[in-house]
C-alpha cells in the first residue's frame, strides 16, 4: 500500500530557503504516475505548487515557477521542493501527493507545517 | 488560469438529510473535475473524478454530477463523520491545477 511521508524544518525564517522531502513506500516512484506537492495556509484553501515525474519532466505552478524547484531520487524513492526567498506567507502546511497524469491526487501525505518566521 | 468558484462557503445540515454543493469553473473543462474531502486535521482525500467516478472505496451515497462550467457533488443522507470541507479541482487545462475555495459542511 502506497505510503507517503513529508520531513523538513518546522520553522524557516523570512528570506531563506525551505526544502522538503517526501519518501515514498509501497509502490515504485517510477511507476506512470506524477508526483507533486500542494500546500494549505492555515484556514484557507488548497494551492497546488509543483508536479514531478520520475523521468524528471517537471510542472510549476506559474505564480510560484520563479522560487520552486522540484527533483526526484529515483534511488532513494524520494522526491523534494525546494521554495527560495521565502515569506511569512509561505506558512502552510505542505502535502506530497501522487498525481495521475491527467492531474488527480489519489493519494496524500499527512502534510507538514512549515512556519516562516524570524 | 481557470478560476474554481465554490458555493455555498458552509452548508449546516441535519443528520439524513440530503447536501448539494456546488462548483462553478470559470471556462469550461469538460468533465475534468474532481472533488476531495477534508476532515478537521487531516489530509484531503479524494472522493470523486471524471466528474461523477467514486474513488476507490467511497460510499455510495456520495454522487457527482457536471459538465462544462457547472458541477454538483450530493451526498444524499449525510452522516456525522460526513462533516468536513470539501474542495473541487480543476485538471483540464494546466498548468496550473486549480481548487476551489472549499465548502464547509457541518451538521
Amino acid at each position: 500500500q502506497l505510503q507517503l511521508q513529508e520531513s523538513g524544518p518546522g520553522l524557516v525564517k523570512p528570506s531563506e530557503t525551505l526544502s522538503l522531502t517526501c519518501s515514498v513506500s509501497g509502490v515504485s516512484i517510477t511507476t506512470s504516475d506524477y508526483w507533486g506537492w500542494i500546500r494549505q495556509p492555515p484556514g484557507k484553501g488548497l494551492e497546488w505548487i509543483a508536479s514531478i515525474y520520475h523521468t524528471g519532466v517537471r510542472r510549476y505552478n506559474p505564480s510560484l515557477k520563479s522560487r520552486v524547484t522540484m527533483s526526484v531520487d529515483t534511488f532513494e524513492h524520494k522526491f523534494s521542493l525546494t521554495l527560495t526567498s521565502l515569506i511569512a506567507a509561505d506558512t502552510a502546511v505542505y502535502y506530497c501527493a501522487r498525481m495521475t497524469v491527467g492531474g488527480i491526487f489519489n493519494v496524500w501525505g499527512q502534510g507538514a507545517l512549515v512556519a516562516v518566521s524570524s | 488560469e481557470i478560476v474554481m468558484t465554490q458555493s455555498p462557503a458552509t452548508l449546516s445540515v441535519s443528520p439524513g438529510d440530503k447536501a448539494t454543493l456546488s462548483c462553478r469553473a470559470s471556462q469550461t473543462i469538460d468533465t475534468d473535475l474532481a472533488w476531495y474531502q477534508q476532515k478537521p486535521g487531516q489530509a484531503p482525500r479524494l472522493l470523486i473524478y471524471h466528474s461523477s467516478t467514486r474513488a476507490s472505496g467511497v460510499a455510495a451515497r456520495f454522487s457527482g454530477s457536471g459538465s462544462g462550467t457547472e458541477f454538483t457533488l450530493t451526498i444524499s443522507s449525510l452522516q456525522s463523520e460526513d462533516c468536513a470541507v470539501y474542495y473541487c479541482q480543476q485538471y483540464h487545462y494546466w498548468p496550473p491545477l486549480t481548487f476551489g475555495g472549499g465548502t464547509n459542511v457541518e451538521i
